[in-house]
Formats: structure tokens, C-alpha cells, sequence
């Protein structure tokens, strides 16, 4: 089974401009949760979903920040528009049920810079 | 509050040597505990967990952890340690809001894990 999947796999864009990461779930997973990690900072949780509904969003740096799921299989994570210490590895995870007891699975992430 | 501890930055330990790497956490109730690896360039991927039952949980790649309520530890550890096991290992908590369940995950800041030949 093909596993979570973030493209593009590497952004490199000048200030100002709008980024816009894409994720695809799991078949069948119901959560889906947007990370960003960096040497600073470690691995945050910026915002997730359970059922296509955004829960908790407090790990969103700003309003330059937008996620949207626009169906059960596929989420967009925007920045518009985009600063240099925006630049980080953005993760996508999905899991399955909303409990809490299923594992989260990863893709290999965005590695985004912006100059 | 809420927290996972990982009190090690980095663990060094010879090819064939048993390896731990630490964990505590802090939540209230009975928690919900999960490690993960992370090899460069890639996402973190699913070792083991904790939900109930018997207090070692045995996981991917001959892993497992151990679960200690008294010390509020979940220590990973392996018999025998492979150069490829390098890497870096995150613990994780489930969290909770307002003492009832999420499916949001607490993790630690991660321990680098070096294998020596």
C-alpha cells in the first residue's frame, strides 16, 4: 500500500511568494495532521483534522498560514505570502480513527526554503 | 501539564552492545505511549506502542520498550545494537484536553542514537 504522500519533495522560492504543499493520505485514514520541524524548534504540530475538520489549529504560527482539506483524501498547506524563517521540513501525517490508539504515519516531508 | 522528557540528546553505544534510550512523561490518567525513528531525510516512522496490557511491548526491527507507571517511563531498548539503527528516536505522548482523549501527540525533542563499528 503506498503510504502518505507530500510533494513537491523540495521548495526553493524567494520571499513574498505563496507556497502551497500538498499531502494524500492513507486510503481509509480519518486524521490528518500537519508538522514542521526545524534544528531550532524541533518538530511542531502546526494544525489537524479528524473527518475533514480542522480541531486544533494553535500550532499556526500566523494568519500567513492556511490548511484545508478539500476531501477525505488530500490536504493543502498554503503560506502566502512566505518569509525566510518560514523555511523548515514541513511533515504531513495520517492516521486511522480519531482515539488517539493508531500510530501516526509520516511521509518524508517538503524541505522548504525561502530566500 | 503535559510533557515528554527525552534527557538525552544523544546516546553513543558500540555494534552488539545493548542499547536504551530514555523517556518520561507527564499526563494524567492512563497513558497512551508510542516511539518512533527517524532517518535522514526521511519521515518519522512507527517502532512500537503502548496502550494497555502487558508492560514490555516488543515493536519493529527487534525494538521494544518497557512501561514503568511508578517511574512514569517508557524506555527503548534493543539486546543488541546494529550500526543501522542510527538514527534519531522520538518518544510520544497522547494528549489530553481538558482530561478527555485526543488523537494529538506530545513528542519529545528527539534522541540521536550513533552505532559504532
Amino acid at each position: 500500500d503506498a503510504g502518505v504522500i507530500q510533494s513537491p519533495r523540495h521548495e526553493v522560492t524567494e520571499m513574498g511568494q505563496e507556497v502551497t504543499l500538498r499531502c494524500k493520505l492513507i486510503s481509509g485514514h480519518n486524521s490528518l495532521f500537519w508538522y514542521r520541524q526545524t534544528m531550532m524548534r524541533g518538530l511542531e504540530l502546526l494544525i489537524y483534522f479528524n473527518n475533514n475538520v480542522p480541531i486544533d489549529d494553535s500550532g499556526m504560527p500566523e494568519d500567513r498560514f492556511s490548511a484545508k482539506m478539500p476531501n477525505a483524501s488530500f490536504s493543502t498547506l498554503k503560506i502566502q505570502p512566505s518569509e525566510p524563517r518560514d523555511s523548515a521540513v514541513y511533515f504531513c501525517a495520517s492516521s486511522a480513527g480519531t482515539g488517539g490508539n493508531q500510530p501516526q504515519h509520516f511521509g518524508d516531508g517538503t524541505r522548504l526554503s525561502i530566500l | 501539564a503535559q510533557s515528554v522528557a527525552q534527557p538525552e540528546d544523544q546516546v553513543n553505544v558500540a555494534e552488539g552492545n545493548p542499547l536504551t534510550v530514555k523517556c518520561t512523561y507527564s499526563v494524567s490518567g492512563n497513558p497512551y505511549l508510542f516511539w518512533y525513528v527517524q532517518y535522514p531525510n526521511r519521515g518519522l516512522q512507527f517502532l512500537l506502542k503502548y496502550i494497555t496490557g502487558d508492560n514490555l511491548v516488543k515493536g519493529s526491527y527487534g525494538f521494544e520498550a518497557e512501561f514503568n507507571k511508578s517511574q512514569t517511563s517508557f524506555h527503548l531498548k534493543k539486546p543488541s545494537a546494529l550500526v543501522s539503527d542510527s538514527a534519531l528516536y522520538f518518544c510520544a505522548v497522547r494528549a489530553l484536553f481538558y482530561g478527555g482523549a485526543t488523537n494529538k501527540l506530545i513528542f519529545g525533542t528527539g534522541t540521536l542514537l550513533a552505532v559504532q563499528p
